[in-house]
């Protein structure tokens, strides 16, 4: 166990449609991580928060947006949903306080089938 | 941006031989390069990361080595075991700034028995 939460694990709409991941990071961790897995695709970078602002942005399409609320925890909103936006959705967590290994902590996922 | 290429995509070894993943980055600037590894159906977990200072490093039967100059860096496992099986992910990012990875596109490694 990671200990960082994603929920919901598995999620199935239709085009067309919205919804929100959501992570809860480990404590004490400051920064969270949005990643992207497609079927044989790699994990593409989408987003990264530090303590509620966006610290970097990569290749997020205009119609996902996502915080950090004071709490620590982040959503990643997706909206107008594609079929190809099918995809295994990684968040993951780091800590700049603990030595700052730099090692990222990954959540199990949020499975997200568009039909 | 960082552009990370990893290489092979797939690689099939018998089980007690030594198995090589290469990767190269773009970004000279970046200086921390960890290696994940994937099992089917899981999370990505850290096995081994390496600083730009230092050229090699070793954890028991995995290795990672680095060349700045030529901007890439490669992972070493071996006497593999069936359970090295899996895909297996090369990253670069900028230490001490919380920078985000980037990674390659994942070697998928079977070791066969």
């Amino acid at each position: 166990d990671s200990g960082v939460t994603q929920t919901p694990k598995h999620l199935i709409t239709a085009t067309g449609q919205r919804v929100t991941l959501r992570c809860s990071p480990r404590s004490g961790d400051l920064s969270v991580y949005w990643y992207q897995q497609s079927l044989d695709q790699g994990l593409q970078f989408l987003i990264q928060y530090y303590n509620g602002e966006e610290r970097a942005k990569g290749n997020i399409l205009e119609r996902f947006s996502a915080q950090q609320f004071p709490d620590l925890h982040s959503e990643l909103n997706l909206s107008s949903l594609e079929l190809g936006d099918s995809a295994l959705y990684f968040c993951a967590s780091s800590s700049r306080s603990q030595g700052n290994t730099g090692e990222l902590f990954f959540g199990e996922g949020s499975r997200l089938t568009v039909l | 941006g960082e552009n990370v290429e990893q290489h092979p995509s797939t690689l099939s070894v018998q089980e007690g031989d030594s198995a090589v993943i290469k990767c190269t980055y773009s970004d000279s600037a970046s200086n921390y390069f960890p290696w994940y590894k994937q099992e089917l159906g899981k999370r990505p977990q850290l096995i081994i990361d390496i600083r730009s200072n230092v050229g090699e490093k070793k954890d028991q039967r995995i290795a990672v080595t680095l060349n700045k100059t030529a901007k890439h860096f490669s992972l070493h496992i071996t006497e593999t075991q069936p359970e090295d099986s899996a895909v297996y992910f090369c990253a670069a990012s900028l230490f001490n700034q919380g920078g985000k990875l980037i990674f390659g596109q994942g070697t998928e490694l079977s070791v066969k028995p």
